[in-house]
């Protein structure tokens, strides 16, 4: 069972435009979210974190949304460039469970395609 | 800072041989996590190492093991290689509990 979930496998998006990615979890336990960048060939690259004591992270073009209750999270560009084109991986965990931080839960990816 | 390496980057190995992955952390990271990476699983955990102990443990069979050294470079060894294993293999590393992993450029095994 898929603990955590992008059901969207692809989304376009006209350059200048916002993209939003989506995912959502199941586990309550887990207290720490990230988004990871993706090009083909290479391993994912860390884009921006959220604990779950807030709501809202940002990092210039990139936000991410928390809504705890729906067990949702959400990743906001904008404005969106070409060079985003990616896989984007949304990834979770539980940072209290045994002391350990390395089980990092990964969504299956949505790749973004940013149209000039 | 160099990031993280991973060797080597490509191995084609045949189906009942066994195969030993490197990766060598960012310097003063001490926490080496492997993933696997494949079309229908995704990325899926399968242990970290901290101090030359595996802490966590995903769900994979025995033939998955690892280790971890003092200078804190790590490695994987698959024995008995099935089809199956064929991936991307992603070690990723960071400094302690609470702080972010950063990601090597992946190993990719192709099993004939």
């Amino acid at each position: 069972d898929q603990q955590v979930k992008q059901n969207s496998p692809s989304l376009s998006v006209q350059e200048g435009r916002i993209s939003i990615l989506n995912c959502d979890y199941t586990n309550s336990m887990f207290d720490y979210f990230l988004w990871y960048k993706k090009y083909p060939a290479e391993g994912p690259t860390f884009l921006i974190s959220i604990s779950s004591i807030k709501d809202k992270n940002e990092d210039g073009r990139f936000t991410v949304f928390l809504n705890k209750s729906a067990k949702h999270l959400s990743l906001h560009i904008v404005p969106s460039q070409p060079g985003d084109s990616a896989v984007y991986f949304c990834a979770a965990e539980n940072m209290n469970y045994g002391g350990s931080q390395g089980n990092l839960i990964f969504g299956k990816g949505t790749k973004l395609s940013v149209k000039p | 800072k160099a990031g993280v390496t991973q060797t080597p980057r490509y191995l084609i190995k045949t189906r009942g041989q066994q195969v030993t992955l490197s990766c060598s952390p960012i310097s003063g990271h001490r926490s080496v996590s492997w993933y696997q990476q494949t079309p229908g699983q995704g990325l899926q955990f399968l242990f970290e190492y901290f101090s030359e102990t595996q802490r966590n443990k995903g769900n994979f069979p025995g033939r998955f093991s690892g280790r971890q050294f003092s200078n804190s470079r790590s490695e994987m060894n698959v024995s008995t290689l099935e089809l199956g294993d064929s991936a991307l293999y992603l070690c990723a590393t960071s400094s302690g509990v609470g702080e972010t992993q950063y990601f090597g450029p992946g190993t990719r095994l192709l099993v004939l």
